[in-house]
């Protein structure tokens, strides 16, 4: 059974605080990686992963691939309290010819002043 | 923002009764979903399709049906609502397949449904 596995499920920090969210996967026939920030409402797109050891940045927040090991890491610095919300990681795989999304449960950051 | 709108927003209904959300599209992407997202588990993949009448079904799709009869319009049915069905319910839409979509995959905003 395909597995994506985000850690901590949930996390509180201070402003200022740098934070390492994780997610790990047991999947076959890999393709990408994605990450997702959720506020209220719709998941919104952060970062897709799809090789090994380049990060992607944005901002305070970036994010990096190991396939080998089969995780990803996504680091936010000098959090803000903007950025509490819920973070999804997901992993695209294909499957009898299609693709297919699976997610993770989400780790739930919160940001207070 | 994607032009997605999902109709109705919230609703409450009564175990047994039927259930059409509605999931309407302005950006004319081919491919189509509708996820739930429940507490510890996250967002699975109900039903997904890849143009016009042509749908498949996902992870969780027992107790629901799909019909997309215009590029615009992905319907999801309920045809016996269930108390386990009470769930947050996300249309997404993408031009072009997963492996290719990543950052072009957007979801709509969500309907709340509640079974009682």
């Amino acid at each position: 059974e395909d597995k994506v596995v985000q850690s901590p499920l949930s996390l509180v920090v201070h402003e200022g605080d740098t934070v390492t969210l994780n997610c790990s996967y047991e999947v076959t026939n890999f393709r990408s990686l994605l990450w997702y920030k959720q506020e209220k409402k719709a998941p919104t797109f952060l970062f897709m992963l799809t090789s090994s050891g380049i990060e992607k940045k944005s901002g305070r927040l970036s994010s990096i691939l190991d396939k080998k090991e089969l995780f990803s890491i996504l680091n936010i610095t000098a959090t803000q309290t903007g950025d509490s919300a819920v973070y999804l990681c997901a992993v695209i795989l294909t499957q009898g010819g299609s693709e297919k999304l699976v997610f993770g449960k989400g780790t739930k950051l919160t940001v207070n002043p | 923002d994607a032009g997605i709108t999902q109709s109705p927003r919230h609703k409450v209904t009564e175990t047994g009764t039927p259930v059409t959300l509605r999931c309407h599209q302005t950006e004319n992407h081919r491919y189509m979903y509708w996820y739930r997202q429940d507490p510890g588990h996250g967002l699975r993949l109900i039903h997904y399709s890849y143009g016009v009448k042509d749908t498949d079904k996902g992870e969780v799709s027992d107790g629901y049906s799909v019909s997309r009869s215009k590029t615009e319009d992905f319907l999801l049915t309920l045809e016996s609502a269930t108390s386990s069905q009470t769930s947050v319910y996300f249309c997404a839409i993408s031009a072009i397949s997963l492996g290719f979509a990543g950052e072009k995959l957007f979801f709509g905003s969500g309907t709340q449904l509640s079974v009682l």
